[in-house]
């Protein structure tokens, strides 16, 4: 079975700052994909960034980006110029390409320091 | 636009009792999933669809049944609620299975 491992329970970062969360997951599949989730206060969960397996180039959005290392089997997310709104719970998913069963890690608690 | 609807927001419950979670979604996706959300857990994939009249079960799906009989309503079931069932529960929709996944706000339910 897939596991998704985020070893930091909390993180925290000043304003402005810039701050990496890391992710690391466990497979034998080739074709999957890997997501950083996003759940304020508000419980509303939403997606931050999406990268494909088979894409080399790591995914950019924004202040937010990635580093994927295929390989290591790891994914983290760097948010840079942390604003006071990222302040958040932050989850790492994993999906196949086979059997469109989303795996969530247990995520990590973002404080952000005005 | 909607996007992903739950109702209801908060429900308590008695051990035993039965209720349904629904949710609704209007963008004509045809994945739908149900996750639950414990503290130190992060969210678990309970059942999904991958189309109207087809289902599967995900990581917890003991305590839960579902069905599919139209594209826009994916409809979660507690036969004989629990108090290990006590959790919130996270409806997802996407246009396949593999692009985003589009989150409910969520129902916090707490079984006594």
């Amino acid at each position: 079975a897939q596991t998704v491992t985020q070893s930091q329970p909390e993180m925290s970062v000043q304003e402005a700052e810039t701050v990496t969360l890391s992710c690391t997951y466990d497979t034998s599949e080739s074709d999957y994909y890997l997501f950083w989730y996003k759940q304020p206060p508000s419980r509303q969960m939403i997606l931050v960034i999406r990268q494909e397996a088979y894409k080399q180039q790591n995914a950019t959005e924004n202040r937010f980006s990635v580093n994927f290392q295929k390989a290591a089997k790891s994914f983290s997310l760097k948010i840079s110029d942390s604003q006071l709104g990222d302040a958040a719970m932050y989850f790492c998913a994993y999906m196949t390409g086979s059997n469109y069963k989303l795996t969530f890690g247990k995520g990590t608690l973002l404080t952000v320091n005005p | 636009n909607a996007g992903v609807t739950q109702t209801p927001k908060f429900q308590v419950l008695k051990t035993g009792q039965s209720m349904t979670l629904q949710c609704a979604q209007d963008m004509n996706h045809e994945y739908m999933s149900w996750y639950r959300q414990d503290p130190g857990m992060g969210l678990r994939l309970i059942h999904y669809s991958v189309g109207a009249g087809i289902t599967d079960q995900g990581e917890v799906p003991n305590g839960y049944n579902v069905s599919r009989s139209t594209t826009e309503d994916f409809p979660l079931r507690l036969l004989s609620a629990a108090p290990s069932q006590t959790s919130v529960y996270f409806c997802a929709s996407s246009l396949t299975g593999v692009n985003i996944q589009y989150f409910g706000a969520g129902t916090r339910l707490s079984v006594l």
